[in-house]
């Protein structure tokens, strides 16, 4: 079963950075489009951003409210992407998913395969 | 306040059929396919229903996704205890040049 595996997240201070990694053994990440999405503690969903697969430039696109905070980037050589994000304010607390787009069920806009998600607390 | 707008809340007993709406846009819905995701308590997001209507592998046929003009439905049939989750609809947004995701509703089977 393909899986995909946040880390990274733990208890950070207003004003502060953090990577988080999302990584995976199984799928061909070579062409995969990966997503993060957050969702506030008792919240819905928000996207967060993407990065194209290595195949399609690696190029990234963001949610406009985080644009200037959030950098996506990736690493073939551990099929790992990270989430950038910094200068955290206290509303950044949440579980963040990574998502792959369309790897299975052909459209990039369908995030069809998620991680467990990995909990950031933004609070001093 | 999100860009998509959905029931907080729907009910229904063992068995019956119930509808999620999800309002939108003609920069989204209007202009996008739609999207479905199911989030079972404690758990992440999966996908319910893609491109308006089309059914993952493992979906049951009692989940119907529709679209008209700036507005999608969910209906689920035959109503089952294991169905009771969160559902969000989402949609490409055009203008942000994104996915815009409603504030989800609530299932709950009496």
């Amino acid at each position: 079963e393909v899986q995909l595996v946040e880390s990274g997240g733990g208890l950070v201070k207003p004003g502060g950075s953090l990577r988080l990694s999302c990584t995976t053994s199984e799928i061909t990440f070579f062409n995969a489009w990966m997503n993060w999405v957050r969702q506030a503690p008792g919240k819905g969903l928000e996207w967060v951003g993407r990065i194209r697969s290595e195949s399609d430039g690696g190029t990234t696109d963001y949610a406009a409210p985080l644009k200037g905070r959030v950098m996506i980037s990736r690493d073939g050589s551990k099929k790992t992407v990270y989430l950038h994000l910094n200068s955290l304010k206290t509303e950044d607390t949440g579980v963040y998913y990574c998502a792959t787009g369309g790897y299975r069920l052909g459209s990039h806009h369908v995030l069809d395969i998620w991680g467990q998600g990995t909990m950031l607390t933004v609070s001093s | 306040q999100s860009v998509l707008t959905q029931p907080p809340s729907v009910s229904g007993t063992p068995g019956q059929r119930v509808t999620i709406s999800c309002s939108g846009s003609s920069s989204n819905i209007g202009s996008n396919t739609v999207n479905w995701y199911q989030q079972l308590p404690g758990t992440a997001p999966k996908v319910l229903i893609y491109n308006v209507y089309q059914r993952p592998s493992g979906v049951p046929d009692r989940f119907f996704g529709s679209k008209s003009g700036t507005s999608a439905s969910l209906a689920i049939s035959g109503l089952q205890s294991e169905d009771e989750a969160d559902y969000y609809c989402t949609a490409w947004d055009d203008s942000l040049n994104g996915p815009v995701f409603g504030g989800g509703t609530k299932l709950t089977v009496l």
